[in-house]
């Protein structure tokens, strides 16, 4: 298996601009999560689904930002309009349902710079 | 507020040495614990998890040390290898959502 599957790897955009990350998860994993990784804050969970549910977005900062999961295979998160201090990496993650969300496998990440 | 963090954010040791990387908790009701492993420019990779039923949990090379009493977490490498030289987080599962503490960084000295 390739794992998961996350583009773009580096994404430079002008702040206000919308920007799409997207993440293709493990076949056959039923939860995918979605992380922010600054050196301030850490990795914080945005969002998370289960069976392309969303089950708590409770992370998800403002109303700048939403995930989609429209099948098993793909998932988007979107920032518009975008901001400077939106600029972070943002992972994927996924995971078995037999093993719960704990054993999460995450992909390389996007690297987003809203400048 | 209830968070999980890390007492150093940078371990350095000895190649072929132990490495012990220390966490600690807060919330006492958290019933599993996971050691995840960031290598420079990559996503976090699972190394090991434990349940709070069990106080110790041995994988290759690594070990998980669980005192709920003082709500301390350990991980321990033995033979530390250049290969394992990256930030370390703890994470604990509450309310079925994993929560990452800061991270610590080990570098390997030659």
């Amino acid at each position: 298996d390739a794992g998961v599957i996350q583009s773009p790897r580096h994404e430079v955009t002008e702040m206000g601009q919308e920007v799409t990350l997207r993440c293709k998860p493990i076949s056959g994993h039923d939860y995918l999560f979605w992380y922010r990784q600054t050196m301030m804050r850490g990795l914080e969970l945005l969002i998370y689904f289960n069976n392309n549910v969303p089950i708590d977005d409770s992370g998800m900062p403002e109303d700048r930002f939403s995930a989609k999961m429209p099948n098993a295979s793909f998932s988007t998160l979107k920032i518009q309009p975008s901001e400077p201090r939106d600029s972070a990496v943002y992972f994927c993650a996924s995971s078995l349902a037999g093993r719960g969300p704990y054993e999460q496998y995450f992909g390389p990440g996007t690297r987003l710079t809203v400048t | 507020g209830e968070s999980v963090g890390l007492h150093l954010p940078t371990l350095s040791v000895q190649e072929g040495d132990n490495s012990i990387i220390n966490c600690a908790y807060s919330n006492s009701a958290s019933d599993y614990f996971i050691w995840y492993k960031q290598e420079s420019g990559k996503g976090p990779q699972f190394i090991i998890d434990i349940r709070s039923n069990m106080d110790k949990r041995q994988g290759q090379r690594v070990t998980v040390l669980l005192n709920k009493t003082v709500k301390h977490l350990s991980l321990q490498i033995a033979a530390t290898q250049p290969g394992d030289s990256a930030v370390y987080f703890c994470a604990e599962n509450r309310d079925d959502k994993i929560i990452f503490g800061k991270g610590t960084r080990l570098h390997i000295l030659p």
